[in-house]
């Protein structure tokens, strides 16, 4: 069965310094996702996104993150200047389109996770 | 909003036994989906329960949906040791197109052998 797949599974930076996580999404789904879970915490969302481009964020997602897919199968998230509370699990996601549904909605469908990159902040 | 809060937070049972969970939410939803996850994995999809759902079986998962009450229930009947892990339920609100899915708190179960 087609899976999501993060690299690296753990990556140790300073603060200050600039981290790149990959993702390569299941290949014919459409809408892509980054989550974070901080260690025994709640699973938050960062941001979605969808035909080249940012559909929603949240209030964590602010200027020092970034997303791209810069070849049709990565997606990457990219945190330009690290701080000590972004030492998190990051996940990435993805969702095909709703079955059977007409237009580009994703309702309806379950999001399809990698097993998540740990990031550590020193 | 808080969205997709579960409770108990922690739950202790011996195999066999059934478990139930909860899940709280505060807006319209399109669907409400429950996930699993082992300590330090991804999450893991189990099922999705529509709007104009009440309740959806997958093998030994029974999901409710009570739309008034802005509740959902998850019950793992028969409980194994390999099902000791974090459950997550996750709200699909009526927004635009990829839109995100919330996370509640989780509830631990574990499952004494």
């Amino acid at each position: 069965e087609p899976e999501v797949t993060q690299t690296p599974s753990h990556q140790v930076t300073q603060m200050g310094q600039e981290v790149i996580l990959r993702c390569v999404p299941i290949s014919n789904h459409l809408y892509f996702y980054w989550y974070r879970q901080i260690l025994g915490q709640k699973v938050e969302f960062l941001v979605s996104f969808y035909n080249n481009e940012i559909s929603e964020k949240s209030e964590i997602f602010d200027d020092q993150f970034s997303v791209e897919r810069p070849d049709g199968s990565n997606f990457t998230l990219k945190i330009r200047s690290t701080k000590l509370e972004d030492s998190a699990m990051y996940f990435c996601a993805s969702r095909r389109r709703s079955p059977g549904g007409q237009g580009t909605s994703s309702y309806n469908s379950p999001l399809h996770f990698g097993n998540g990159t740990r990031l550590t902040v020193t | 909003s808080q969205q997709g809060e579960e409770d108990p937070q922690a739950l202790s049972i011996q195999e066999g036994e059934n478990a139930t969970m909860n899940c709280s939410y505060k807006t319209s939803i399109n669907n409400l989906q429950w996930y699993r996850q082992n300590s330090g994995r991804g999450l893991v999809h189990l099922i999705l329960i529509r709007s104009n759902e009440r309740e959806k079986h997958s093998g030994r998962l029974r999901v409710t949906l009570d739309t008034s009450k802005k509740s959902s229930s998850l019950l793992i009947t028969a409980s194994r040791a390999a099902d000791t892990a974090s459950y997550f339920c996750a709200t699909d609100a009526i927004k635009t197109s990829g839109s995100r899915l919330t996370f509640g708190e989780g509830t631990q179960l574990t499952v004494n052998p």
